[in-house]
């Protein structure tokens, strides 16, 4: 199958500092990631679609100033956790579908922990 | 109404059960349904597609019922490694929908 490969798989950051996410397709060209957010015991909830090369579209409450998603390729996208604060602790995974395909294919998921 | 409904679990049952999962979706857009299986801390990974006229997977048996806007997941025989958390996922178009996933639980 597809391969998505997100890095890092782990990070922790101070309070106020920013972190990023690269998600890239392997093996495909990815015109379209999803990002997500998961809190512990919870679903994944989407959080903004970043299609290549124009603005992401973010879900109701998600601010987009505090993360800031670039998809400047094909093959990479990324999302920026700006000024983190410990509430931003989370799993953070991306996905994408392979063209005329109907098959979601995830990042490996980064655990964001900010102290 | 959430979008995505799944069985809230958990379910904890010995090796060899037969275990079901129930979902429901609001959408009657919906277009595409899958299993989708997450290890604690782990990316979901998919387990089946589920389509109209029922399919089997080995121990895994999915079905859809596109009137009622049911989907289930059936295992049987559960092993030790079955346990995961499920997660029903309706597709429209390119959004994917998640369910709160239900969390299952094999005992020896």
């Amino acid at each position: 199958g597809a391969v998505v490969s997100q890095h890092p798989s782990r990070v922790i950051c101070k309070s106020g500092t920013s972190v990023k996410i690269e998600c890239r397709s392997l093996d495909f060209q990815a015109t379209t990631m999803f990002w997500y957010r998961q809190f512990p015991k919870q679903s994944l909830m989407l959080m903004a679609t970043s299609n290549e090369g124009s603005k992401a579209t973010y879900e109701q409450g998600v601010e987009k100033d505090k993360f800031l998603i670039n998809h400047a390729s094909l093959t990479l996208s990324t999302l920026t956790v700006t000024s983190a604060h410990p509430e931003d602790s989370s799993f953070y995974i991306c996905s994408s579908i392979v063209p005329q395909g109907t098959e979601a294919f995830f990042g490996q998921g980064t655990r964001l922990t900010v102290v | 109404r959430k979008e995505v409904e799944q069985d809230p679990g958990p379910f904890n049952v010995p090796e060899g059960a037969t275990v079901a999962f129930n979902c429901t979706y609001s959408n009657s857009a919906s277009q595409s349904f899958f299993w989708y299986r997450q290890d604690c801390r782990k990316e979901p990974k998919l387990l089946m597609s589920v389509y109209s006229s029922g399919n089997e997977d080995g121990r895994f048996t999915a079905q859809l019922n596109r009137a009622s806007q049911y989907i289930s997941l059936l295992i049987r025989d559960s092993k030790l490694s079955d346990s995961a958390t499920y997660l029903c996922v309706v597709n429209y178009g390119q959004n994917f929908v998640f369910g709160p996933g239900t969390r299952l639980s094999v005992l020896p």
